[in-house]
């Protein structure tokens, strides 16, 4: 079985600043890692996938996550955060190869508070 | 781009009775997922379904709850008798390959 754990449940940071989102996991068996935004209000988008090859991963809006299989961690950071950044941030994971399931295990949420 | 859409957007239903919530997963994915979020707590899994049957479903999934793919093209989650622990926000998702798209969820209010 897997776990996935955000121990912020809420990061406040001021406009500009750099911030880090914090994941950590839990597994017998090798994941797939992911990152999910919820703004409020609305679904899940994704954010970042981890599927293979290189361990940092980058999104089209500066952030960007490095997977770290020794410490089982899968870290969300952005050098300068904008007020539109404000959201509910989830970390995922799925195990490779969970056939016709590969549900996905959400941790608990870290809400990004963005102040001017 | 190719989305997953829920309808109702929000669903108000009494205590007891039966809710059907609508999913058209994005066309020509072959694996469906139901997931809920209860007000202020992590989003959880309740079921898989491929190749027109449950893959795999949850504690939460007891027998008040159903999944139907009628017609190719719409995915339901049905709750047979409502209880006020149902509501929540209801999330339909779809894949071939990694990740899984989301809906914008359906809010589910249970009176």
């Amino acid at each position: 079985a897997q776990s996935v754990t955000q121990l912020d449940s809420q990061v406040p940071v001021f406009e500009e600043a750099p911030v880090e989102l914090r994941c950590n996991y839990s597994s017998s068996v090798s994941v797939y890692l992911f990152w999910y935004v919820q703004y409020p209000n609305q679904g899940l988008q994704l954010l970042l996938k981890y599927l293979s090859g290189s361990t940092l991963v980058e999104s089209i809006n500066g952030f960007e996550a490095e997977f770290n299989k020794s410490q089982t961690s899968f870290h969300l950071r952005k050098p300068s955060v904008h007020i539109s950044d404000t959201a509910e941030y989830f970390c995922a994971v799925t195990p490779l190869g969970g056939g016709a399931t590969n549900k996905l295990i959400f941790g608990t949420g870290t809400l990004l508070a963005v102040q001017p | 781009e190719p989305e997953v859409t829920q309808t109702p957007s929000h669903q108000v239903t009494q205590m007891g009775q039966e809710v059907i919530l609508r999913c058209v997963p994005i066309s020509n994915h072959l694996y469906f997922y139901w997931y809920r979020q209860i007000l202020g707590q992590k989003v959880e899994f309740l079921v898989s379904f491929y190749n027109n049957e449950i893959s795999e479903k949850s504690e939460i999934f007891d027998d008040q709850f159903s999944v139907e793919r009628p017609d190719g093209s719409n995915f339901t989650l049905k709750i047979r008798s409502t209880k006020l622990e149902d509501s929540a926000m209801y999330f339909c998702a779809s894949r071939n390959n990694q990740p899984q798209h989301f809906g914008d969820g359906t809010r589910l209010s249970i009176l």
